[in-house]
This record gives structure tokens, sequence and C-alpha cells, in this order.
């Protein structure tokens, strides 16, 4: 069984704030570690895909850095605005006997920015 | 360009009868995968589909579930003589390619009660 372990499991942060949240997956067989943005009642949105250790990826006010070697992803938030309130779940591909398509999900981290 | 089509979105079912979920993937995309969110875990995979081939239904039920892409018209997930065990969020992703690289692109998913 894939262990994807996101921490924290929720986080509240005021309008302005910046934060960062934590995915760990086996650093075994990795392809690639994706991240998506998922709001209540819509489906999750894919904001990166990384596949390199020492990645660093840039997308608005949002980045995620990738070290393949010891299994672990950040995801970083730049001064939060309350639409950025949403669960932010990152997604594992590879692993002893895995894949190259199937993704295995942590929980996610629940934000939510109070203006 | 529309992005993966899932009907119904909510289906309410009673015990021992039959679940069918579409899923339409966006326009061009052959590749097509199913995962479930039972309440309190994370997305778990359940099948991946090529055009009329079943590529890995590893994460599937071996009983009562069935999944199919076929050449012409939507992906279909059928639950057979459903049980409350079944009450989930359904979610419908695709691709283009199968590549690391590639994000999957997601539905809204259906939500399934079994009364």
């Amino acid at each position: 069984i894939l262990n994807v372990e996101q921490s924290p499991q929720s986080l509240h942060v005021q309008e302005g704030d910046s934060t960062n949240f934590t995915c760990s997956f086996p650093s075994s067989n990795f392809y690639a570690l994706h991240w998506y943005r998922w709001e209540t009642a819509k489906s999750p949105e894919a904001l990166f895909v990384m596949t390199l250790n020492g990645d660093e990826k840039k997308k608005g006010r949002i980045s995620a850095t990738l070290n393949t070697k010891e299994g672990y992803s950040y995801l970083y938030i730049k001064g939060s605005q309350p639409e950025d309130s949403a669960t932010y779940l990152c997604a594992f591909k590879g692993g002893s006997g895995g894949s190259n398509y199937k993704l295995t999900f942590g929980k996610g981290t629940l934000l939510t920015v109070n203006p | 360009n529309a992005g993966v089509m899932q009907n119904p979105r909510h289906l309410v079912r009673r015990r021992g009868q039959e679940a069918r979920l579409r899923c339409s993937p966006v326009k061009g995309h052959s590749h097509v995968y199913w995962y479930r969110q039972l309440p309190e875990e994370g997305l778990k995979f359940m099948v991946y589909l090529q055009k009329e081939n079943i590529i890995d239904e590893s994460g599937m039920p071996k009983e009562r579930f069935s999944a199919e892409f076929p050449k012409e018209g939507p992906s279909i997930l059928r639950i057979q003589q459903v049980v409350r065990g079944d009450s989930a969020a359904y979610f419908c992703a695709s691709s283009p390619l199968q590549s690391e690289n590639q994000p999957q692109h997601f539905g809204d998913g259906t939500r399934l009660s079994i009364l």
C-alpha cells in the first residue's frame, strides 16, 4: 500500500498571510507528483505536475518544490486571498508495484483564508 | 472545449438496484480513469480504460462493479445490486496521453446515495 501523507489536515490563515503545506510520498520508483486545488462542489483543478528532483514550479502566487530523494513536496501560497480557500491535494505516481498512470492521493489540506 | 462531463451529479438508489454512472472525457482524450471517495477518505483509484480496453481494474471491487469505455459514447461505471457501503462520490478523469507529465482532468463527480 502506497502512503501519501499531507500536513496539516487543515489550516486557517488571515488574508495577506503566506502559508505552506507538505506532501510526503514513497521515495522509491518515482514517476511524478501532482498538485490539485479542489473547491467544494467543483472538480479538482490541476495546479502542477512535477517530475524531476529539485523541480520548482510557479503559477501566480502559488509555487511548489519537489524532493524525490527524501520523498516530499511543499506547496507555498504567497499573500493568501479568500479565493484561495480550498482543499489542496497531492497525488503520487509510482512506488513499488506502482505505475506511471495511477494517482495515489493524500487526504488533502483544507485551507481557509479569513478576510 | 468542454471539460470532463459526469452525469448524473447526484444519484439515489435503493439497496439491490443498479447504478450507472456516465463520464464523457475531454474531447480528444482517449484515456479515462475512475476514482472513488468514500466518506472521510481520500480519492482512491478504481480503474483505467482506453477506448474499448480495460488497462487496469486493480482498484475496483471484483464483484458487482464493472466499467467500459466503448468506441462511441461515454465511459460507464456500473454497480449492480448496490449496498449501503457503495455510497460515495465517484470521479472520472481523462488525459490525452499516458505519460507521467500529463495531468488528469477531473469531472465534478457523481454523488451516489444508497437508501
